[in-house]
């Protein structure tokens, strides 16, 4: 199976800061990468696809890059509604596989 | 609207079974392959299942291949998980998921149910 290991755990940061959360596959899995966020009690939204589209609806201020085994989600101004935890899935090889996610909370 | 709504979840002992449906609207539901995907109480996501759009193909993960089956009913609209050999650790909750990409399990999923919550125990 291939794992995907996030980093960091959780960050601490404050509105207006820029974020970035890393994801790292086991093996490379070309761009078959999505981004998730997911609020406490609610189902996750896809944010990113394909490692770096950006789902419809989406803020712009969300991006996503990387190929192959080392892919990063950037929020480039952090928003209120934006505190909440973030998953990385790989689409490349099955099973399919999430991060352990990452939580973003408030400095 | 596009809209995944889950039913069947509920309190099951040891080594029973559980049928979840998810009734979906707003899309052309054969078109599009569909996962489970769920979430212990406090933990990440895990995905369950997959199956293509035709029904032809399905792939389970590890944790549940051999006590689980996938199916779909496209007249219906409707997914299922028939889960046997429940274990405590098959609690959580249970989500449905929509593929973004139209013929391939689980590359990106766009659209999620609410959910619902299986427990396991005696």
């Amino acid at each position: 199976d291939i794992q995907m290991t996030q980093s960091p755990s959780s960050v601490s940061a404050s509105v207006g800061d820029r974020v970035t959360i890393t994801c790292r596959a086991s093996q490379g899995i070309s761009s078959w990468l999505a981004w998730y966020q997911q609020k406490p009690g609610k189902a996750p939204k896809l944010l990113i696809y394909g490692a770096s589209s950006l789902e419809s609806g989406v803020p712009s201020r969300f991006s996503g890059s990387g190929s192959g085994t080392d892919f990063t989600l950037t929020i480039s101004s952090l928003q209120p509604e934006d505190f909440a935890t973030y998953y990385c899935q790989q689409g490349s090889n099955f099973p399919r596989t999430f991060g352990q996610g990452t939580k973003v909370e408030i400095k | 609207e596009v809209q995944l709504l889950e039913s069947g979840g509920g309190l099951v002992q040891p080594g029973g079974s559980l049928r979840l449906s998810c009734a979906a609207s707003g899309f052309t539901f054969s078109r599009h392959a569909m996962s489970w995907v769920r979430q212990a109480p406090g933990k990440g996501l895990e995905w369950v299942s997959g199956i293509t759009g035709s029904g032809d193909s399905a792939n389970y993960a590890d944790s549940v291949k051999g006590r689980s089956t996938i199916s779909r009913d496209n007249s219906k609209n409707t997914l299922y998980l028939e889960m046997n050999s429940l274990r405590a650790e098959d609690t959580a909750i249970y989500f449905c998921a929509k593929d973004l990409v139209v013929l391939t399990v689980g590359r990106a999923f766009d659209v999620w149910g609410q959910g619902t919550m299986v427990t396991v125990s005696s």
